[in-house]
């Protein structure tokens, strides 16, 4: 089946510095790939959507200036969280639909997280 | 708007027990989609299982089924004979042909108790 994954896994990292996240599509293309935030015992919620050679969509309340979205190609995404500071620890996950298929939002494949922690 | 609820925050319940899940949706959409995910401790999520708003014939998978009720928006999961193994956090989440994001609802921890 199709795979999503994420780079890294874990992180740790001080406050200020920035933090990049990796979400690649290992055996399909994705022309969207949407990113959400996991704060601990709480849902998923969705931050932004990445879409290939345009510019990231977000979500109402995330800072677009803070969460650096880029989706340089067709299975590759990155989020950068700039300036992170402890607030910003949380679990990232990202999902990709394979284009090939249609409708592809019934083929949303999620990748296994990141954990961010701030310190 | 696009809304899912889990009322359920927290279950417990003790092994081989059935338990059921319950899932409240809302959306304007003719066509949508449903799902339930299994979140364990990793925080991996695992696809349990997808329907379209067409399809509503109930599902059943081992120890796993679905009730999917258009008439009440409703979504529900039941474990039968529940295991150990089946402790984590479920979701239950919202697609539709107007975007492909997600609608997560806040999810329900199940313990399973032995």
């Amino acid at each position: 089946g199709a795979v999503v994954s994420q780079h890294p896994s874990w992180v740790i990292c001080k406050s200020g510095t920035s933090v990049k996240i990796e979400c690649r599509s290992l055996d399909f293309q994705a022309t969207t790939m949407f990113w959400y935030r996991q704060f601990p015992k709480q849902s998923l919620m969705l931050m932004a959507t990445s879409n290939e050679g345009s510019k990231a969509t977000y979500e109402q309340g995330v800072e677009k200036d803070k969460f650096l979205i880029n989706h340089a190609s067709l299975t590759l995404s990155t989020l950068t969280v700039t300036s992170a500071h402890p607030e910003d620890s949380s679990f990232y996950i990202c999902s990709a639909g394979d284009r090939a298929l249609t409708p592809s939002t019934d083929t949303q494949y999620f990748g296994p997280g990141t954990r961010l922690t701030v310190l | 708007a696009q809304k899912v609820t889990q009322a359920q925050t927290e279950i417990s319940v003790v092994e081989k027990e059935d338990v059921t899940l319950d899932c409240v949706y809302e959306t304007r959409d003719t066509t949508y989609y449903l799902f339930w995910y299994k979140q364990p401790p990793s925080g991996e999520l695992v696809f349990l299982i997808r329907r379209n708003s067409f399809d509503e014939q109930n599902e059943i998978s081992g120890r796993y089924s679905w009730n999917f009720q258009k008439s009440t928006s409703s979504f529900n999961f039941t474990i039968t004979a529940s295991q150990v193994v089946d402790s984590a956090v479920y979701f239950c989440a919202l697609s539709s042909n107007t975007g492909n994001q997600f609608y997560f609802g806040t999810g329900t921890s199940l313990t399973v108790i032995p």
